[in-house]
């Protein structure tokens, strides 16, 4: 079974901050997702990715494979970027996927 | 062009009564999740399908989870005598194939009481 572990739980960061959140997983996988969950619920995909970069506005995801580690970036934070940051992961051929228990960030202006 | 539709948005019912929660996934995803949401707590992954068939059942909770798909299109997940445990938000999340991206839906808030 694949352990996923987030990092850090919570997250204060000031407008114009940038901002890291980890993820790390102890089984080889095929693809690695991030979401977004807003007060009230609405989940929205980030990033589904299996090798790499890939960058959306501010927002940049980035997997090692080798190292079983992801990371989320978001450059100049906004307090609308204020959500909980789930890390999830697929692997093989089996497409159920396991998901962290999320970073709550909290962006002030 | 239109989302993941879940429905009902909400649904309060009587310990020992059974529900359906239907979910409309976006028009020519073959791939369908089902997920629960307790309160305060992290995302369970339930059941998914691929077309009609749903290849990993294992993570429905217990023989009183149910859950199928037609055409693949809709979807209804089925809990029979429904406990207080049963209670979160079930949400839905469909991809228009098993290898990219999923779009969720508003999710259906349960309470059991």
């Amino acid at each position: 079974k694949n352990e996923v572990e987030q990092s850090p739980q919570n997250l204060t960061a000031q407008e114009g901050e940038f901002i890291t959140i980890n993820c790390s997983y102890s089984v080889g996988i095929s693809a690695l997702h991030w979401l977004q969950q807003h007060p009230g619920g609405g989940i929205v995909s980030l990033f589904m990715l299996s090798s790499g970069k890939k960058k959306h506005g501010r927002l940049i995801a980035t997997i090692n494979i080798q190292e079983k580690h992801s990371s989320l970036h978001i450059t100049a934070s906004h307090p609308r970027d204020s959500a909980v940051y789930i890390c999830a992961v697929s692997g093989g051929s089996n497409y159920k996927l396991t998901f962290g228990k999320g970073t709550l960030l909290t962006v002030n202006p | 062009g239109a989302g993941v539709s879940q429905s009902p948005s909400n649904k309060v019912t009587e310990k020992g009564k059974d529900v359906e929660l239907r979910c409309d996934p976006i028009s020519g995803h073959t791939a369908l999740y089902w997920y629960r949401q307790r309160l305060g707590q992290g995302l369970e992954f339930l059941i998914y399908f691929q077309g009609n068939s749903a290849p990993d059942k294992s993570g429905l909770p217990s023989d009183r989870f149910s859950a199928e798909r037609t055409g693949e299109s809709v979807s209804t997940l089925t809990i029979q005598r429904t406990q207080q445990e049963d209670s979160a938000v079930y949400l839905c999340a469909s991809s228009l194939n098993l290898a990219t991206e999923q779009y969720f839906g508003p999710g259906t808030r349960l309470t059991v009481t």
